[in-house]
């Protein structure tokens, strides 16, 4: 069964503090991976996306790192803001099907303190 | 931020009665998404369209029905509401590309059936 598990599910952190989220999934075949924020009570917004031969990509304090061969992907965030408190999801994308369909994660919900 | 506008942001109605969640995008998106979203799980696909005319039922079951006469519209229709409805709905556009595509989200609207 095609999964994609998050975790830990909430971090608290101060702000200023560096953390880490982890994605582990078992979708297959696999085609990208992308991290999404999403703040409280607003849609979700694109962070990163990675494919098969990318493992790492950044974006601003943002970095996301792939392993294909373990199925694991993280999203380390550099140095926290107050505004970095949201839900971070994770989303798989496989290939194969004409719908190219999306597998969510639940989510990490980050709180940073002052 | 992206062009993708839904109304109402908040909704709290009687069972049975009628409602019609709008969403429209100005980027010009043929694919369109209705997502739902509960607190802590993930989102689930309940209707897409990847043009004008052309309506799918998506992974999870729903008494709703959706329409597609214009690129730039997409409502979602639940003909008898009922309190197993309440729940976030999140419209969602993206390129024709999917599979390396960002979803572009709405704001959501957030039904109560009381």
């Amino acid at each position: 069964k095609n999964q994609v598990e998050q975790s830990p599910q909430s971090l608290i952190i101060l702000e200023g503090k560096n953390c880490t989220l982890q994605c582990n999934y078992t979708v297959s075949p696999f085609s990208n991976l992308r991290w999404y924020k999403q703040d409280t009570g607003r849609g979700p917004v694109s962070l990163t996306i990675m494919t098969f031969s990318e493992n790492t990509k950044s974006n601003g304090r943002y970095t996301a790192t792939l392993d294909a061969d373990t199925k694991q992907s993280s999203l380390h965030i550099t140095a926290s803001q107050l505004s970095d408190s949201a839900s971070y999801i994770c989303v798989v994308s496989d290939r194969g099907s004409t719908l190219g369909r999306l597998y969510f994660g639940r989510g990490t919900q980050l709180t940073v303190w002052p | 931020e992206a062009d993708i506008y839904q109304t109402p942001r908040y909704l709290v109605i009687g069972t049975g009665k009628k409602i019609t969640l709008e969403c429209s995008q100005t980027m010009g998106h043929d694919k369109m998404y209705w997502y739902q979203q509960d607190p802590g799980m993930e989102l689930h696909l309940i209707h897409y369209s990847y043009g004008v005319n052309s309506t799918e039922k998506g992974d999870l079951s729903s008494e709703s029905t959706v329409s597609r006469i214009r690129t730039e519209h997409f409502p979602l229709t639940l003909e008898s509401a009922r309190p197993s409805h309440t729940s976030q709905y999140l419209c969602a556009s993206s390129e024709p590309d999917r599979g390396n595509s960002p979803l572009h989200f709405g704001n959501g609207t957030r039904l109560t059936v009381t």
